[in-house]
C-alpha cells in the first residue's frame, strides 16, 4: 500500500507563476485535506473534501484552488504564486472526517522567489 | 480555529528514560484528540488518539492522558529510544471535518 502520495517533492517557482500540487491516495478514503506548514509551526488547513465533487474551504484558502473529480485524487492549484506561499504542503486523507486519524503524505516543499 | 498550544517547545531526554510531552487545548467542546510524530522531511505520522469519553489510552510504549477539567493532554513515551527523536504535535477536533494542530514539541533523545 502506497498510502498518500504527493508530487513533486520539491519545486521552485517565480512570482506570478502557477502550478498544481498532486495528491493521490489508494486507501479508498472519502475525506482528503490540504495543509501548509510554515517553519516551526503547526499545520494549517487550506481546503478539504468529503467526497468526489465536494470541496470546502479551510482556515487559509486564499490564493489556492482545489478539485476532486475522483475519490483517489485531490490536486491543489496555485494560480499566481506569491512569496507568502513559500511553505511545505501536506496532503492527508481519512476514511471518515469526524473522529478518525488522518494519514499524511511526505509533503511538497515549495519556494516562491 | 481554536489554538492548541504546547507548554514546552523542546525536550531533551536520556535514552531509556520516559518522556512526557504536554499539550493545552482551549476548546472545551473538543471531543477527539490525536498525537502525531513528524520526522525531518516526512509527513506527520499517527501515534495514538483518544476520545473525550476516555481519560487514558495506551499503545505500544505510548500512553495518552486527557484531563478535561484543565483542558490538558499529554503523551508519555516509555523507555525513549533514539528513533523517537522528532517533533510531536497534538491536534484537536470538535465534530468538524478537520483537525487543529499545535505548534509542536521537538524531542531529542540523548544516547
Amino acid at each position: 500500500n502506497a498510502g498518500v502520495t504527493q508530487t513533486p517533492k520539491f519545486r521552485i517557482l517565480k512570482i506570478g507563476q502557477s502550478m498544481t500540487l498532486q495528491c493521490t491516495q489508494d486507501m479508498n478514503h472519502n475525506y482528503m485535506y490540504w495543509y501548509r506548514q510554515d517553519p516551526g509551526m503547526g499545520l494549517k488547513l487550506i481546503y478539504y473534501s468529503v467526497g468526489a465533487g465536494i470541496t470546502d474551504k479551510g482556515e487559509v484558502p486564499n490564493g489556492y484552488n482545489v478539485s476532486r473529480s475522483t475519490t483517489e485524487d485531490f490536486p491543489l492549484r496555485l494560480e499566481l504564486a506569491a512569496p507568502s506561499q513559500t511553505s511545505v504542503y501536506f496532503c492527508a486523507s481519512s476514511y471518515d472526517g469526524v473522529g478518525q486519524p488522518q494519514h499524511f503524505g511526505d509533503g511538497t516543499r515549495l519556494s516562491i522567489l | 480555529g481554536e489554538n492548541v498550544g504546547l507548554h514546552l517547545p523542546t525536550l531533551s531526554v536520556q535514552e531509556g528514560d520516559n518522556s512526557i510531552i504536554n499539550c493545552a487545548y482551549s476548546n472545551s467542546a473538543s471531543d477527539y484528540f490525536i498525537w502525531y510524530k513528524q520526522e525531518s522531511g516526512k509527513g506527520p505520522q499517527f501515534i495514538i488518539d483518544i476520545r473525550s469519553n476516555m481519560d487514558k489510552r495506551q499503545g505500544q510504549r505510548v500512553t495518552v492522558l486527557l484531563n478535561k477539567t484543565v483542558k490538558h493532554l499529554s503523551l508519555q513515551i516509555a523507555a525513549t529510544q533514539p528513533g523517537d527523536s522528532a517533533v510531536y504535535f497534538c491536534a484537536e477536533s470538535w465534530g468538524a471535518n478537520n483537525l487543529f494542530f499545535g505548534t509542536g514539541t521537538r524531542l531529542t533523545v540523548i544516547p
